[in-house]
């Protein structure tokens, strides 16, 4: 079945350096990849989307790619600020539903 | 608008006892889903409504889990009897529609503790 594996699992980086998220897939008919965010014992929001039909999508600080060739994606944070300490998940789209990559934990260092 | 409501928001049972999540939808959303959090891990579907219908149910584990949307709004999960392993926040989900390519919005999450 459909598969989203998301590297890496931890990441840490200084305040204002920017972080780097990526995320693969398998089935080849997915055209629709979110990046949620989940802070902390809240639920997860969706930050930003990106369809089949695009490569990239910027919203501010924080940007998507798509490589449809290669079944991967990627999530670009620059800038970062302390209120970005999260989990990131990253999705696909495959039959009528989503499927979840494992979760990235984002560290912000003062 | 008003969000995605869930009850309770924490919950503490005993193996074998049985507990029940209530999820109260985004006014106008069709589509409501079910899934599993456990700590450290991705949300898991279990089981994805059309309104009043299932969509998809294959990671439902029916020997113990059963989940209603009678009237195609409000939903209830149900877990009996109740497992260690099942200790988890359990999330509902709303969107307008169910192909899977639309926003899904969350509701705050039940978390709960099996002893």
């Amino acid at each position: 079945g459909e598969n989203v594996e998301q590297h890496p699992s931890t990441l840490s980086v200084q305040e204002g350096d920017s972080a780097v998220i990526k995320c693969t897939y398998s089935d080849s008919a997915s055209n629709y990849f979110p990046w949620y965010k989940q802070e902390l014992g809240k639920r997860p929001q969706l930050i930003i989307d990106i369809r089949s039909n695009v490569g990239e999508k910027k919203d501010q600080r924080i940007a998507v790619t798509l490589n449809k060739t290669a079944k991967h994606f990627s999530l670009h944070i620059t800038e970062t600020q302390p209120e970005d300490s999260a989990v990131y998940f990253c999705a696909a789209n495959s039959n009528y539903q989503l499927i979840w990559g494992a979760g990235t934990k984002l560290i912000i260092k003062p | 608008e008003a969000g995605v409501a869930q009850s309770p928001r924490y919950k503490i049972i005993e193996k074998r006892q049985s507990v029940a999540f209530w999820c109260n939808p985004i006014s106008g959303h069709a589509t409501l889903y079910w899934y599993q959090q456990i700590l450290g891990q991705g949300p898991k579907l279990l089981i994805q409504f059309q309104n009043n219908g299932v969509v998809d149910d294959s990671q439902l584990p029916k020997d113990r889990f059963s989940a209603e949307r009678l009237k195609g709004v409000d939903s209830t999960l149900k877990i009996q009897p109740a497992k260690l392993e099942d200790s988890a926040v359990y999330l509902c989900a709303s969107s307008t529609r169910t192909s899977g390519s639309y926003e899904q919005y969350f509701g705050p999450g039940t978390r709960l503790t099996v002893t």
